[in-house]
């Protein structure tokens, strides 16, 4: 079981390169997240998708666009990097049990935009 | 909107003193409520969290936290600070009307000192 695995661990971008952060949890949950860390602002929820197959723009959406691909992988893209997207990206997933609610959180990707 | 505010960006406690970390809550229906560490260069990992039942709460590495409803707050406490204590501490809220959406403080950095 290895929890929430994320890749790549560090990336290098140029202003106006795309990529794709890639997210896979084994432990059959349903929700899953990306946010974003940046010095002095907490984590902030890029997107979510509460169930395979859905996606929600969470608190600062623009310049990114995801996709669940199935239950266990969800990934963020990068359309046009920009340096204001430099940050910390954490993709997290959500196990409910009764009343109690969990959040997992993967290692994390650093990304420098240049 | 639920907010989360933690007081204090920095605390610096010596080893062996109390440590407590602030953290008020907005929340217009009965919040889940939780509190992370990140160690440098790491993810979150869950210290411990209140959804319902007993307002004080117990969670890893000696830490509790007590749910006061009338103080809108869930401040962060352990006895006797350890050097190893030393990282940055998220408190978190979830609405338990939304969809499972965490909304992050800013983070205090916790210094422990000989």
């Amino acid at each position: 079981n290895a929890g929430v695995t994320q890749t790549p661990k560090f990336q290098v971008l140029k202003t106006g390169q795309s990529m794709t952060l890639q997210c896979a949890q084994d432990m059959n949950h349903n929700s899953m997240y990306w946010y974003r860390q940046d010095p002095g602002m907490g984590l902030r929820l890029i997107y979510y998708s509460a169930s395979e197959g859905t996606t929600d723009k969470g608190e600062v959406p623009n310049g990114y666009n995801v996709s669940r691909l199935n239950k266990r992988e969800f990934s963020l893209r990068l359309e046009s990097a920009a340096p204001s997207q430099t940050s910390v990206y954490f993709c997290a997933s959500i196990l409910y049990a009764g009343d109690e609610a969990e959040q997992y959180f993967g290692p994390g990707t650093r990304l420098t935009v240049t | 909107a639920q907010s989360v505010t933690q007081l204090g960006s920095h605390v610096s406690v010596s080893e062996g003193a109390l440590v407590l970390l602030r953290c008020n809550y907005s929340s217009s229906v009965p919040p889940y409520l939780f509190w992370y560490v990140q160690y440098p260069n790491q993810g979150l990992q869950l210290l411990l969290k209140y959804t319902t039942g007993a307002t004080l709460v117990k969670g890893i590495n000696g830490f509790e936290a007590e749910f006061k409803k009338s103080e809108t707050s869930f401040h962060l406490t352990k006895p006797s600070a350890h050097m190893s204590d030393a990282a940055e501490y998220f408190c978190a809220v979830e609405d338990t009307g939304t969809a499972s959406k965490l909304t992050f403080g800013t983070g205090t950095r916790l210094q422990v000192t000989l």
